[in-house]
Formats: C-alpha cells, structure tokens, sequence
C-alpha cells in the first residue's frame, strides 16, 4: 500500500518568513496530492492540493510543488500570520482523489511573533 | 461546497458496549465514503472504505468484525464499534468524494468516542 512520509514534525518560523514542509509517497499509482490544516479537534481543513498533471499550484500565500520522478512534494507557505500556527498534514490517494487517503504524520507549524 | 455531517459528535460509553456513528452527505450523493479514525496527537488513519449496496473493504490491521459499517444509501454510512474498549477512544471522522470539475474529498466534523 500507500505510505507517505512527512517532515519536519515540529516547525517554528518567524512571523513574516516562509515555511515549507516536504512529503514523499511510495505508490507511483497516486494521482492527488492534498493538504490539510487542522485544528484541535476539528476535521482537517483543504488548504490546497495538486494532480499529478501538474507540478506547481499556487493559491495567494501557499502554494505546492510535486516531482512525480521523485515521488515528492512540498508545501510552502509565504509572508506567514499568527493565524497560520495549526498542524499541517500532507496526504496522497489515486483515483484522481476517490480514493481514500493514505495521510503523512503531520507537522506542527508555530509562527513565532 | 458538498457538506458531510456526523452524529453523535461526542459520544460516551461503557467497556463491552456497542456504539453506531452516523456519517451523511447532506447535498450530494455518494456511492463510496471513507472512515479514519485519529489518536491524540497521531494523523488520521483510513480505516475502511464503505461502498453503497455492497460490502465495506477494510485496511490491513483493521477488525471487520469489530468495526462494522453499513452504507444502506446514496447518502448514509454508519460506523459501529462493537464491544467497545478504552483503547478504542478515538476521533472518528468520514469522508466522501464529490464531484465538481474534479474529485475532492469532503470531511465530516468527527466523532469523540470515549469508551470507559
């Protein structure tokens, strides 16, 4: 199956500067690439995702890059507020996104004032 | 978007008990919705897919058994623990795939299941 590794675990950036988190899959057959915020005790929340037809999407502030050859993609998040301080998870699924998720670990993003 | 609701969203119960989480797409149908469940502090973790009119198909490790799950319309899934123990608490959330110009995944609110 799947299996989808993310890192760093814990992130801690300055208020302003830029936070990027990587993830690497295995399974050559996943297609969609999405990215989710979360917080405590809430259902994870899609902040942006990617298709394996494309290498690069950008949405303001955030965007995702994707190597299909290396089987990794990133998040970058740019200019980053307080309000972006949440738990970040990567996740990979074929289908074109109608299978189910197979999810990184996560990675605690702390925007320091 | 599509909205996908979860019922109960915290529920309580006792050692040896069974409890049913109810997961509905409230504006769309789905032929297929998916359930992880969600330790403290750990990701979340597909346990099994839940197709309409057939048998649910359940990830390696998972107890079919002990996790049943029913998908009786285009809108309904219910997840039941049976025999539930403590090391069965867990956030349990669902999810179904829309279709709008692409395939997104729709997450409901979750369940907090609380066995004592």
């Amino acid at each position: 199956g799947e299996n989808v590794e993310q890192h760093p675990s814990t992130l801690s950036v300055q208020e302003g500067d830029s936070a990027v988190i990587k993830c690497t899959y295995s399974d050559s057959a996943s297609n969609y690439f999405p990215w989710y915020k979360q917080e405590l005790g809430k259902r994870p929340q899609l902040i942006i995702d990617i298709r394996s037809n494309v290498g690069e999407k950008k949405d303001q502030r955030i965007a995702v890059t994707l190597n299909k050859t290396a089987k990794h993609f990133s998040l970058h998040i740019t200019e980053t507020q307080p309000e972006d301080s949440a738990v970040y998870f990567c996740a990979a699924a074929g289908g074109g996104g109608a299978d189910g998720l197979t999810f990184g670990k996560g990675t605690h993003l702390i925007i320091q004032p | 978007g599509a909205v996908v609701s979860q019922h109960p969203s915290r529920v309580i119960c006792k050692s040896g008990t069974s409890v049913k989480i109810e997961c509905r797409s409230l504006d769309f149908q789905a032929t297929t919705m998916f359930w992880y469940r969600q330790f403290p502090k750990q990701s979340l973790m597909l346990m099994a897919t839940s197709n309409e009119g057939s048998k649910a198909t359940y990830e390696q490790g998972v107890e079919k058994d002990k996790f049943l799950i029913n998908h009786a319309s285009l809108t309904l899934s219910t997840l039941t623990v049976t025999s539930a123990h403590p090391e069965d608490s867990s956030f349990y959330i669902c999810s179904a795939p829309s279709i709008g110009i692409s395939y997104e995944q729709y997450f409901g609110p979750g369940t907090r299941l609380t066995v004592t």
